[in-house]
């Protein structure tokens, strides 16, 4: 069946160190694919999609290309802020049932 | 614009007990998911209604898991009875319905439940 295998976490970076939380998925068809986020003490919230392969999703500084070659989703920031620190998960929707798929989660820690 | 809304936000019971939890989602969205996340997991989706009709439930334990929609609005989840491994924090989310594959779904803040 379809899965999402996200990078096993804590990520702990110093303020303005590049990001990249790696994702990649196993599904037939033609999933949809997003980055959640769960700031602490908040609930989840959709960071960025994209719905074809290379689409790229961009939102915040952060962003994502869909490339079906390698079946990768990877999450990008060129400088994180101490505010980026949070929960991010990665997800896809595929075509056959509608089922949303969550991989188990990165969590980012973000020094000054 | 409210956002969508659960309660309890907290609740404890012991093993065999039962539980609802309630979930009022975002006005005019159509689809309406129930997450389970359990600690240092993602959410796993249990039930996806599109208005009040069931599109998924094949990772709903239904011999002690039900849920409802009523009147394609307000929905309830419970658990009857319930299990130690049951412990976990119950996701409301809720999107438009126009594209199901890749609608955002807006979260609910969730009701975190301790069995024990």
């Amino acid at each position: 069946g379809d899965s999402v295998t996200q990078m096993e976490g804590p990520v702990t970076l110093s303020e303005e160190a590049f990001l990249t939380i790696n994702c990649t998925y196993t599904a037939t068809g033609y999933p949809s694919l997003f980055w959640y986020v769960q700031y602490p003490g908040e609930g989840l919230q959709l960071l960025l999609k994209a719905t074809k392969a290379d689409d790229k999703g961009s939102n915040k500084g952060f962003e994502a290309t869909y490339r079906k070659e390698t079946t990768s989703f990877h999450l990008e920031k060129g400088s994180v802020q101490v505010s980026d620190s949070a929960v991010y998960f990665c997800a896809l929707t595929n075509t056959g049932g509608f089922k949303t798929i969550f991989g188990a989660g990165t969590r980012l820690f973000v020094k000054a | 614009e409210a956002g969508v809304a659960q309660s309890p936000r907290y609740k404890i019971i012991e093993k065999r007990q039962s539980v609802a939890f309630w979930c009022n989602p975002i006005s005019g969205h159509a689809t309406l998911y129930w997450y389970q996340q359990i600690l240092g997991q993602g959410p796993k989706l249990l039930i996806q209604f599109q208005n009040n009709g069931v599109v998924d439930d094949s990772q709903l334990p239904k011999d002690r898991f039900s849920a409802e929609r009523l009147k394609g609005v307000d929905s309830t989840l419970k658990i009857q009875p319930a299990k130690l491994e049951d412990s976990a924090v119950y996701l409301c989310a809720s999107s438009l319905g126009w594209d199901r594959v890749s609608d955002e779904q807006y979260f609910g803040p969730g009701t975190r439940l301790t069995v024990t």
